[in-house]
């Protein structure tokens, strides 16, 4: 599987909206985009993923770069609940596991 | 639908003795991956499991097993435990559509070793 690159950290302020990037060069064309999250004390959380066109659901947009070479999670209201860290991981279709990075820890200040 | 359970939360062993953790999917997910996160390491994958057959495994040593039984549920063990292996353990279910596959992890177990 290819690798993403993240910040390792970033803030934001409640109510406002966050852009989450994450680099992603060596991306193959069958490579699915997905993010996923951990809040204190829990397992990982399924976000978003995407292949090609931008993709919305009830937690956040998936912005998918032109050349699919970056991403973007963004979330449209932070609230102090998004505080946790952020994993961005390409994986085939037919890929074998998920390869988790260190991911962006994500602070909401009030 | 219940998500994916895992017993027990939390577990303290010493050095030597070997564990059995066990982790319920989502009901119609035939797919349990397992795996290990500790501060120093992050996630790393151990091994999925998919119609009680293991499909992929991870770099760890032979001590780690797992298997799966007809009704999908999961167990992995750890044999002749060590201080590194302190960690939480993550099991998730999965199911694979057309669209990639989303993983649904469950709250994990503790296991402290002394």
């Amino acid at each position: 599987d290819a690798k993403t690159t993240q910040p390792n950290s970033m803030e934001s302020n409640e109510e406002e909206p966050v852009h989450l990037p994450c680099n992603h060069s060596t991306i193959s064309g069958t490579d699915y985009i997905h993010w996923y999250r951990q809040l204190p004390s829990q397992g990982p959380e399924y976000v978003i993923h995407g292949l090609t066109s931008n993709v919305n659901n009830r937690m956040a947009s998936l912005a998918i770069a032109e050349d699919r070479k970056s991403s973007t999670l963004i979330l449209h209201r932070a609230t102090l609940r998004d505080a946790a860290v952020y994993y961005c991981i390409l994986r085939d279709l037919y890929g074998q596991n998920f390869v988790f990075g260190p991911g962006t820890r994500l602070s909401v200040l009030p | 639908k219940a998500g994916v359970t895992q017993t027990p939360r939390y577990l303290i062993k010493t050095r030597g003795q070997q564990v059995t953790l066990s982790c319920s999917p989502i009901s119609g997910h035939r797919s349990v991956s397992w795996y290990q996160q500790t501060p120093g390491q992050g996630l790393q994958f151990l091994f999925e499991y998919f119609s009680e057959t293991q499909r992929n495994k991870g770099n760890f040593p032979g001590r780690f097993s797992g298997r799966q039984f007809s009704n999908s549920r999961s167990e992995m063990n750890v044999s002749t435990l060590e201080l590194g292996d302190s960690a939480l353990y993550l099991c998730a279910s999965s199911s694979r559509g057309p669209f990639g596959e989303t993983q649904y992890f469950g709250p994990g177990t503790r296991l402290l070793v002394l």
